[in-house]
Order: C-alpha cells, then sequence, then structure tokens
C-alpha cells in the first residue's frame, strides 16, 4: 500500500492556468509538508500543516494556496501559474514531537509550465 | 542560519566502497538523516542517525557523524550498479519538525 501518494504525478499547463496537486497519507501522521525541488535537484521546504494548522511557510507566494481537509490530506492549488513554478513538487508526512521521525515522501508530482 | 553541503558528484567501480560527505552549521541538529532518490522517484529514507552518536551501521550503510566538525559521512560498502542515486543528507534541528536537505550527491556506479 502506498504511504504518501501524490495525484497527479506529470501536471503539464500553460502560464496564467490555475491547478492542484494533491497528497494523501495512510501512516497516521498528524504533519506533512510541500518540498520543491528544482532542476537542480536542490530541495527546498515550502510548508507544514500539523493537524490542519499552517505551521511552516517559507516566504513561498501567495500564488500558492495549501489547504488541509483533514490530518490525512495536504493539497496545493497554484494560481496563474508562472515558467519559474515548474519543478518537482513533494508531498511529505511525518509524526510531530517524535524527534527521530523521519519524512516520508510521496513520488512527486513534476509540473511543467509552457 | 542553516546550510547543508555536500560534493555534486561522486563515482566509483563496481564492488568498492563509496563515501558521500556532508557539512552542515547548525549547531541544534538533533538528528541527521540520508535519503536515496533514484530517477522520477520520490525521497527513500536509508537511515539516520542521533545528534549524540558518532557512527551507526545498517547492513552495508556506515554512518559517521563528527558533531564538532559538523560533518556527517555515508559509507555505502560493497557498492552496486543498483545504488547509482542521488544522496541526500537532511538535518533536523531542534524545536522544529522541518529538515533541512543538502544539495544533493549524484552517485554513479560503473562495472
Amino acid at each position: 500500500d502506498t504511504a504518501v501518494s501524490q495525484t497527479p504525478k506529470y501536471l503539464v499547463t500553460q502560464m496564467g492556468n490555475d491547478k492542484s496537486i494533491k497528497c494523501e497519507q495512510n501512516l497516521g501522521h498528524d504533519t506533512m509538508y510541500w518540498y520543491k525541488q528544482d532542476s537542480k535537484k536542490f530541495l527546498k521546504i515550502m510548508f507544514s500543516y500539523n493537524n490542519k494548522e499552517l505551521i511552516i511557510n517559507e516566504t513561498v507566494p501567495n500564488r500558492f494556496s495549501p489547504k488541509s481537509p483533514d490530518k490525512a490530506h495536504l493539497n496545493l492549488h497554484i494560481n496563474s501559474l508562472e515558467l519559474g513554478d515548474s519543478a518537482v513538487y513533494f508531498c511529505a508526512s511525518s509524526q510531530a514531537g517524535t524527534a527521530r521521525s523521519p519524512l516520508h515522501f510521496g513520488n512527486g508530482t513534476r509540473l511543467t509550465v509552457t | 542560519g542553516e546550510d547543508v553541503e555536500q560534493s555534486l558528484f561522486l563515482s566509483v567501480r563496481e564492488g568498492d566502497s563509496s563515501v558521500i560527505n556532508c557539512t552542515y552549521t547548525d549547531s541544534s541538529s538533533t538528528y541527521l538523516y540520508w535519503y536515496k532518490q533514484e530517477p522520477g522517484a520520490g525521497l527513500q529514507l536509508l537511515t539516520y542517525i542521533f545528534s549524540n552518536m558518532d557512527m551507526k551501521q545498517d547492513q552495508r550503510l556506515t554512518v559517521l557523524l563528527n558533531k564538532k566538525d559538523k560533518h556527517l559521512s555515508l559509507r555505502i560498502a560493497d557498492t552496486q550498479t543498483g545504488d547509482s542515486a542521488i544522496y541526500f543528507c537532511a538535518e533536523r534541528g531542534s524545536n522544529t519538525d522541518k529538515l533541512i536537505f543538502g544539495t544533493g550527491t549524484r552517485l554513479q556506479v560503473f562495472p
């Protein structure tokens, strides 16, 4: 069974469009994250949610709006897509307060903006 | 601030040992992790070490931590072609759940 699943796996769209990426985890974790991996493979945290509450927002443009309907889901909506948004977006989850709890990652969503 | 650095490339012959190095700046790091990313895939946790340990061994993997120098390494014994991937180190500071990732080291194993 997939622990952290993201959809879609690939997303190709034009500049100016609005798109969403969905993420679900079945690990019972209470914290979820979005990371962005650029073309040079650099990984940078964007957001984290704990029990549906926003914990981390790493100076991401407000065109990006995460939404967590429950602690097992964290979606990412992106408005007015720009070329620079092209990247692989990874969802992850962990159990907060457990110091050694590693992040479990999904397989990523490759977003291409043309 | 938080900064985690790795060398970008490493090329080794099959059967040899690989050593991937990582340096970090956050002295409050509690746990340090190694992840593996194969092409087109997500990040897979390989191993982790608590900051009060200096070594951890897990089958072919050995993690060494020099907390004084803020240096972490991952040794892969008997490297196989299936080990070819990008390896990321990551650190978790105190009082936070977020991980700061290194720049990644691309390991290429040739026959």
